[in-house]
């Protein structure tokens, strides 16, 4: 089954805790990426990781890091959660070149107070 | 950067309409785009890709390309309120990084 999944779905944290999101997909995709969605805004892309301990800051990388340790996981976190944190993140992976699909996660939708 | 921008921002047609959304990317370069698709609660799911210029028709949708003039388009024939959704366009040019623009919400009222 092609598929890529979210923990958690939802999350509340206050300001200053540390966050981690977790991704995986049973595709053996070699590239993932976080992006963050806010209204008026589209999808933003935070990272991307072109396989195992090889990631690349995207467009708005500032206040997150990313961890990929094995090829089916990705994570993001967000060390010290600020208030414009908060917003709807999308897990999303794809074999490798423009020409081929994005498969996305549910999201997670973060709030921090 | 490299930008897209969408329009209209939100579009309601009636049932059996035709819904025509649009995309302008900022990127000679680019080579792929796509239309993706977004229902409430869930995540982004593809909805048809375009790599050449014309048209390229799946059903009830055509999407049309023109580089020359960086411009993409979906054409939503016989919309059904299931269409109802928040769309997005994206492209690419080559490398790894797809750009999305802020989407069009579409409502597809009976």
């Amino acid at each position: 089954d092609m598929k890529v999944t979210q923990m958690p779905r939802y999350l509340i944290k206050r300001m200053g805790e540390n966050v981690l999101l977790e991704c995986g997909q049973d595709m053996s995709h070699e590239t993932m990426y976080w992006y963050r969605q806010d209204p008026g805004l589209g999808l933003q892309l935070i990272y991307i990781s072109y396989d195992v301990d090889s990631n690349s800051e995207g467009d708005i990388p500032k206040g997150y890091r990313v961890s990929r340790k094995k090829r089916e996981h990705f994570s993001l976190i967000l060390d010290s959660a600020k208030t414009n944190q908060t917003s709807v993140y999308f897990c999303a992976s794809s074999l490798l070149g423009g020409q081929n699909t994005l498969y996305f996660g549910a999201g997670t939708r973060l709030s921090v107070l | 950067q490299q930008k897209v921008q969408q329009s209209p921002e939100s579009l309601i047609v009636p049932e059996g309409g035709m819904a025509s959304l649009n995309c302008t990317f900022s990127d000679r370069n680019s080579q792929y785009f796509w239309w993706y698709r977004q229902h409430s609660g869930e995540g982004p799911k593809a909805l048809m890709s375009i790599f050449s210029n014309g048209d390229k028709k799946e059903g009830r949708f055509t999407a049309h390309l023109n580089k020359a003039s960086l411009h993409v388009s979906l054409h939503i024939k016989d919309s059904q309120p299931s269409d109802s959704a928040l769309y997005f366009c994206a492209d690419n040019t080559g490398n790894y990084k797809y750009v999305f623009g802020a989407g069009t919400r579409l409502k597809v009222i009976a």
